[in-house]
């Protein structure tokens, strides 16, 4: 029951370039979250934006919703190597506010 | 550190055994849960546990049980282990549900 999807599965990008990852949900969201898992690692909460809110940002990352699109991208600026990493939108859908699902992850790697 | 621990952190096991792996918290959170992640599956939830006596299924829940021992600690139990049980799992919490996890560093199982 996959609710969010990444695109694209896999990213390399230069050092110091922007990178881009895109999510499409199929049902109406309260929030949606984003998460970075390094490799072996757990993972860690990025930011979350709820429904309501069309921007977020949070030090080099910038967070859009269009929930009219069912669509988020995340947004890393000037990435870096210790960007390098998967990462995982996650929603919690409308009136379901029992458990966030995941999706299958973009993985970004920077280029030295 | 605050955060959420997970042992063990590797474990071997033969068909047929049962295990137990343990999850503390220490952030006062209401709600947990266990999560698996297969290569190409992203992650699935197991069981939650939304507030202390409290114990749902979730995506993935057939081989497992378990228990929510007070607020913070939320074990995952596999009475008898079978090779489609190998993955990495993982146990989050979190404050209110649904809003950001805290993930533990996982465990690697691997049933033979």
């Amino acid at each position: 029951s996959q609710q969010g999807e990444e695109d694209p599965q896999a990213l390399s990008i230069q050092e110091g370039e922007n990178a881009t990852m895109n999510c499409s949900y199929k049902t109406s969201i309260n929030n949606l979250q984003w998460y970075r898992q390094n490799s072996g690692r757990g993972l860690v909460h990025l930011i979350l934006i709820r429904s309501n809110e069309r921007e977020k940002h949070s030090g080099r990352l910038r967070v859009t919703l269009d929930t009219s699109k069912k669509s988020s991208s995340l947004l890393i600026t000037a990435s870096r190597a210790a960007d390098t990493a998967s990462y995982f939108c996650a929603t919690v859908r409308m009136n379901r506010d029992d458990k966030i699902i995941f999706g299958k992850g973009t993985r970004l790697h920077i280029l030295p | 550190n605050a955060g959420v621990t997970q042992t063990p952190k590797f474990q071997v096991l033969k068909t047929g055994q049962s295990m137990t792996l343990q999850c503390a918290q220490d952030m006062n959170h209401n709600s947990m849960y266990w999560y698996r992640q297969d290569p190409g599956m992203g992650l699935r939830l197991i069981y939650y546990s939304a507030s202390e006596g409290t114990t749902d299924k979730g995506e993935v829940p057939n081989g497992y049980n378990v228990s929510r021992l007070n607020k913070r600690e939320f074990s995952l139990r596999l009475e008898s282990a079978a090779p489609s049980q190998t993955s990495v799992y993982f146990c989050a919490s979190s404050g209110r549900i649904n809003y950001g996890y805290t993930f533990g560093s996982g465990t690697r199982l691997t049933v033979v």
